[in-house]
């Protein structure tokens, strides 16, 4: 058990609809990150904040957003949700504010499914 | 061209044999290399870390990098059907830009 926590696990929404994915970091961490895994694009970078602020972005669609709370938490929220959104997404968290080094955990993930 | 390239398998190999698992990449400037390890439906787990070139043990794992040839390897002995997992390399210069391999799938047979 990492110590990062994801709710929900699975989700099943229909096209054009919005959700919402959250994230507990591990105790003591700032640093929080989201990622997109799918069977063809592998494991995707897609947005890190620190401490309440955006730090770095990856390939992150304009339909998506993310926001960290000051008790840490994280949400991702999607909207205007295709059929190619389908996939893992997990949170992983890291002691500092990501300078080379930062070990990251990673938690279970959300399985989202779009039909 | 990919930042880093990890042949996906599926690699199968019998119980109790080594496995040599590899990524190579691009970037020079990566100093910070990782191996994560994914059961099925899991989250990746942190297995090695490793800070530029050497290597580094930690009971049945090897993990060995060498940037002269932007080669890194993780040796998995005495493997156990455990041990069958997804694998990814993940290396970076900034821990907010961590690239990651595709990932290679192993199965132990027993």
């Amino acid at each position: 058990d990492s110590g990062v926590t994801q709710t929900p696990k699975h989700l099943i929404t229909a096209t054009g609809q919005r959700v919402t994915l959250r994230c507990s970091p591990r105790s003591g961490d700032l640093s929080v990150y989201w990622y997109q895994q799918s069977l063809d694009q592998g494991l995707q970078f897609l947005i890190q904040y620190y401490n309440g602020e955006e730090r770095a972005k990856g390939n992150i669609l304009e339909r998506f957003s993310a926001q960290q709370f000051p008790d840490l938490h994280s949400e991702l929220n999607l909207s205007s949700l295709e059929l190619g959104d389908s996939a893992l997404y997990f949170c992983a968290s890291s002691p500092g504010e990501g300078l080379a080094g930062d070990e990251q955990y990673f938690g279970p993930g959300t399985r989202l499914t779009v039909t | 061209q990919k930042e880093v390239e990890q042949d996906p398998g599926p690699l199968s190999v019998p119980e109790g044999a080594i496995v040599s698992l590899n990524c190579t990449y691009s970037n020079s400037a990566f100093q910070y290399f990782m191996w994560y390890r994914q059961y099925s439906r899991k989250g990746p787990e942190l297995l090695m870390y490793t800070y530029s070139s050497g290597n580094k043990e930690d009971g049945r794992f090897t993990a060995q990098v060498d940037k002269s040839s932007k080669y890194i390897s993780l040796f998995i002995r005495d493997s156990q059907p455990s041990d069958s997992a997804t694998y990814l390399c993940a290396m970076n210069s900034s821990a907010s830009k961590i690239i990651f391999g595709s990932g290679t799938r192993l199965s132990i047979r027993p």
